[in-house]
């Protein structure tokens, strides 16, 4: 277990709709990076956010958003969403700005 | 595009034996390279990792060797062992980026009694 949780584990919606994935990072640690894990892109970096502000963006859709609050807890939010978006979202944090990440279970999206 | 090209695909080793994996990079910013390890269901979780000031890096059963000049390193696992069966990724990074990881598209590994 790395410390790391991730809310909720499955995710069943419809083509259209909008979601919130919720991460909340291993105690003390203030950075949160999102992934997307999918069969034909692996393992892609999304976004960074480092105590509260965006720090590093990656490959992610200007229909995803994501946000850090006070408390650390980091919230991926994806609208319109397409059958492309199904994939596995992982949240991983590290103490700093760290290659050293600890990632959660993940959340399956599944778009219908 | 891929930042990191990683093979094989997969890989079948007998137990015991040495589970090789590569990967190659183009960015010379990288200066962060971890391999991360992923059973079924479960997250990535690190193994090693290896900065490009060191050609070597070893932790138990697990070396990562690194060549700066051929933008290349890899995975080596001594006595493979079935409970090594999963998915590897490597992966490269750099500071300026946050260290935000570029993985490889990874490699699963089958251990055979």
């Amino acid at each position: 277990d790395s410390g790391v949780t991730q809310t909720p584990k499955h995710l069943i919606t419809a083509t259209g709709q909008r979601v919130t994935l919720r991460c909340s990072p291993r105690s003390g640690d203030l950075s949160v990076y999102w992934y997307q894990q999918s069969l034909d892109q692996g393992l892609q970096f999304l976004i960074q956010y480092y105590n509260g502000e965006e720090r590093a963006k990656g490959n992610i859709l200007e229909r995803f958003s994501a946000q850090q609050f006070p408390d650390l807890h980091s919230e991926l939010n994806l609208s319109s969403l397409e059958l492309g978006d199904s994939a596995l979202y992982f949240c991983a944090s590290s103490p700093r700005t760290s290659g050293n990440q600890f990632f959660g279970p993940g959340t399956r999206l599944t778009v219908l | 595009q891929q930042q990191v090209k990683q093979s094989p695909q997969s890989l079948i080793v007998q137990k015991g034996g040495i589970s090789i994996i590569n990967c190659a990079y183009e960015n010379t910013a990288f200066d962060y390279f971890p391999w991360y390890q992923q059973f079924p269901g479960k997250g990535p979780a690190l193994l090693i990792a290896i900065r490009p000031d060191v050609s070597e890096k070893k932790e138990g059963r697990f070396t990562i060797s690194f060549n700066k000049s051929a933008k290349q390193f890899s995975l080596h696992i001594m006595d493979s062992q079935p409970g090594d069966s999963a998915t590897y990724f490597c992966a490269a990074a750099y500071s300026n980026s946050g260290y935000a990881l570029n993985f490889g598209k990874g490699t699963s590994l089958l251990v055979t009694p």
